[in-house]
């Protein structure tokens, strides 16, 4: 659970749908996580998918989830100047320590 | 219902000092976890407690780097002595339990060693 990666960087303009995409590598977590952290913020934890799930709907947010190719992927609808900021996918484990490992964050900008 | 509550918020000091970070987790919690976010990077593990119980510090630098939970609620992290690299944000958050699904995170703590 150590392998998780994402694109540095999006830019999307305002209105338009956001796709933040990211890869993992180790088959056996049990969720897969979606935080926003805002400048000078914490992480907000945004959504979570379960691993035996194939999609997630939540308000504006879809997260879809394809294990044979270990992809995970956050859509934002009607991206919105207050959904810049950068967003880290994670996995979780519920068995052992249950800590997250994180990805490098890909940062989204929105253009007014 | 209060978040967690992490001070200071920025700490700047010279290598080879030492400091101190304070966590207040969300009331109720048992689970407190550490993170280190290096600037550019996602948080990474540092430690985590189970109540005033260590769960998981495989990623600590325990030449330098302590923590404690004495009371099973707030923790203290401390580095001592501070190097360059360990400049960073430190992250803490907490969950209800250890198989809770969602963790709760601080502010956070922005350390930059000189």
């Amino acid at each position: 659970g150590e392998d998780v990666e994402q694109s540095l960087f999006l830019s999307v303009r305002e209105g338009d749908s956001s796709v933040i995409n990211c890869t993992y590598t180790d088959s056996s977590s049990t969720y897969l996580y979606w935080y926003k952290q805002e400048p000078g913020a914490g992480l907000q934890l945004l959504t979570y998918i379960f691993s035996n799930m194939d999609m997630k709907q939540d308000q504006r947010l879809t997260v879809l989830l394809n294990k044979k190719d270990k992809h995970l992927s956050l859509r934002i609808a009607d991206t919105q100047t207050g959904d810049s900021a950068i967003y880290f996918c994670a996995e979780g484990y519920q068995t052992g320590a249950n800590n997250l490992f994180f990805g490098t964050g890909t940062r989204l900008t929105v253009i007014p | 219902e209060a978040g967690v509550a992490q001070s200071p918020r920025y700490k700047i000091i010279e290598k080879r000092q030492s400091v101190a970070f304070w966590c207040n987790p969300i009331s109720g919690h048992a689970t407190l976890y550490w993170y280190q976010q290096i600037l550019g990077q996602g948080p990474k593990l540092l430690i985590q407690f189970q109540n005033n119980g260590v769960v998981d510090d495989s990623q600590l630098p325990k030449d330098r780097f302590s923590a404690e939970r004495l009371k099973g609620v707030d923790s203290t992290l401390k580095i001592q002595p501070a190097k360059l690299e360990d400049s960073a944000v430190y992250l803490c958050a907490s969950s209800l339990e250890r198989e809770a699904v969602e963790q709760f995170f601080g502010p956070g703590t922005r350390l930059t060693v000189l």
